[in-house]
């Protein structure tokens, strides 16, 4: 069955990084886009990007353009966000979820989601 | 940029009951690509519904969805104690000057 396991939770200090991974299985890895989207508390979904599990290529919403990395590991049928100089207004919890991109374009909504990571950012 | 606009807020129903949700989209879209997710409390979001009115593996026939254009919904016909929680709308394959995809904000459905 297909489960994507993300990394736990993690408490950084404001300027930081922090780094989420999202390890997927029961199916192949290289055939869908891993999205990353996060839920502050009480708040709405927010898309973050994607990476391209194939090729390697990402697409980052304008909101995390400087801040986010999207990489991924092949071999260990991982994706990773990074996000930097971390700041109060991202605590929230994060979910990589699986799509289908074609050409840049999402094709399918999200079919499977990680678990969530929580990152709380405190002094 | 397109928005999605959910409503009602909140909806406060009883088990049996009909549950009906509106996602309005700030643009003419192509109605296919219009997704609705369920989220519980401490859980990551479940897909439900693809392309505004196709179930999703799994989900029951009781969820049903319409809509083009501009206007979506999702209907439940009879509620279940397991329906309680919050429901969300996704229009996905944006093309630039918008995003790839947008949420709304979400629908609360609660107990009466």
């Amino acid at each position: 069955q297909v489960q994507l396991v993300q990394s736990g939770a993690e408490v950084k200090k404001p300027g930081a990084s922090v780094i989420v991974s999202c390890k997927a299985s029961g199916y192949t890895f290289s055939r869908y886009a891993l999205h990353w989207v996060r839920q502050a508390p009480g708040q709405r979904l927010e898309w973050m990007g994607w990476v391209n599990t194939d090729d390697g290529n990402t697409k980052i919403s304008e909101r995390f353009q400087g801040r986010v990395t999207f990489t991924r590991d092949t071999s260990a049928s991982t994706a990773y966000m990074e996000l930097s100089k971390l700041r109060s207004e991202d605590t929230a919890t994060y979910y990589c979820a699986r799509g289908y991109t074609i050409f840049g374009l999402i094709t399918r909504p999200f079919d499977f989601w990680g678990q969530g990571t929580l990152i709380t950012v405190s002094s | 940029e397109i928005v999605l606009t959910q409503s009602p807020g909140t909806l406060s129903l009883s088990p049996g009951d009909r549950a009906t949700f509106s996602c309005r989209v700030s643009q003419n879209i192509r109605g296919s690509y219009l997704a609705w997710y369920q989220q519980k409390p401490g859980q990551a979001p479940r897909l439900l519904l693809d392309g505004a009115s196709t179930r999703a593996t799994g989900i029951p026939d009781r969820f049903s969805g319409s809509g083009s254009g501009t206007d979506s919904t999702l209907t439940i016909s009879r509620l279940e104690p397991e329906d309680f929680a919050v429901y969300y709308c996704q229009h996905y394959g944006g093309t630039p000057p918008s995003p790839p995809t947008t949420f709304g904000q979400g629908t609360r459905l609660e107990i009466k």
